[in-house]
C-alpha cells in the first residue's frame, strides 16, 4: 500500500493568511493526487485532482503543486469558510489511500 | 447533478453483516465507464477507501477488509450496496459512498453521499 503522510496535522491562521499543506507519498505517484476538504458533519468536498487541476466550482484561491512523491495544497487568501480539515488522496494504484487529515482552525 | 444516497441499518450487532445501498439519482450508474466506492471514516479519525465497482460489474477490494467484503450493483433500481460481514466495533464509523471521477476506475471521488453513522454494538 502507499502510505500518504501530511503534515501539520493541524494549524492555527488568521482569515487573510496564505496557508499550505504537504502531503507525502511512499512512493512515487505520479500526479495521482486528488485534495478533499471536509467540514464537520459533512462528506468531503474534492478541491483538486491531477495534483494541480481546479474541480469546477472550487475557487481560485486553492492551487496545488508537486511531483514524485511530494505535494502541496495551498490557499492563497484564507476565507472564513476555508476553515476545515484536508486530506490528500492518491490514485496512483490500489489500494486507494487517503492521508491523515490536515485541520485548519482560527487563530 | 448526479446525488448520492445511503441507505441502511444503523445499528449492527457484533459478527453480523453490515448491508447499505447507495441509490444514484440525475444520471445512470451504467453510462460514462465510472466506477463506485465505498468509503468509511471511523468518528473522529481519517477516510478509509473499501473498494469499488465497476461499470462493468467487475470489483476491486481493499487487501484489508477484502475476505469481509462484498459490493454489488442493481442497474435496474440505480443503485450499488456494501455488505461487510463479521462487524466488531472497530467497523464503527461513517460510511460514504462517492463516485470516481475519472473513467476507468482507480480515480479521485466527484460526487459524494452525505454519509450513514453505522454502529456496531450489542
Amino acid at each position: 500500500d502507499i502510505q500518504m503522510t501530511q503534515s501539520p496535522s493541524s494549524l492555527s491562521a488568521s482569515v487573510g493568511d496564505r496557508v499550505t499543506i504537504t502531503c507525502r507519498a511512499s512512493q512515487g505517484i505520479s500526479n495521482s493526487l486528488a485534495w478533499y476538504q471536509q467540514k464537520p458533519g459533512k462528506a468531503p468536498k474534492l478541491l483538486l485532482y491531477a495534483a494541480s487541476r481546479l474541480e469546477s466550482g472550487v475557487p481560485s484561491r486553492f492551487s496545488g503543486s508537486g511531483s514524485g512523491t511530494d505535494y502541496t495544497l495551498t490557499i492563497s487568501s484564507l476565507q472564513p469558510e476555508d476553515f476545515a480539515t484536508y486530506y490528500c488522496q492518491q490514485y496512483y494504484s490500489t489500494p486507494l489511500t487517503f492521508g491523515q487529515g490536515t485541520k485548519v482552525e482560527i487563530k | 447533478q448526479l446525488q448520492l444516497q445511503e441507505s441502511g441499518s444503523g445499528l449492527v450487532k457484533p459478527s453480523q453483516t453490515l448491508s447499505l445501498t447507495c441509490a444514484v439519482s440525475g444520471g445512470s450508474i451504467s453510462s460514462g465507464g465510472y466506477s463506485w466506492s465505498w468509503i468509511r471514516q471511523p468518528p473522529g479519525k481519517g477516510l478509509e477507501w473499501i473498494g469499488y465497482i465497476y461499470h462493468s460489474g467487475s470489483t476491486y477490494y481493499n487487501p484489508s477488509l477484502k475476505s469481509r467484503v462484498t459490493i454489488s450493483v442493481d442497474r435496474s433500481k440505480n443503485q450499488f450496496s456494501l455488505k461487510l460481514s463479521s462487524v466488531t466495533a472497530a467497523d464503527t464509523a461513517v460510511y460514504y459512498c462517492a463516485r470516481e471521477g475519472g473513467s476507468g476506475g482507480r480515480s479521485w471521488f466527484d460526487y459524494w453521499g452525505q454519509g450513514t453513522l453505522v454502529t456496531v454494538s450489542s
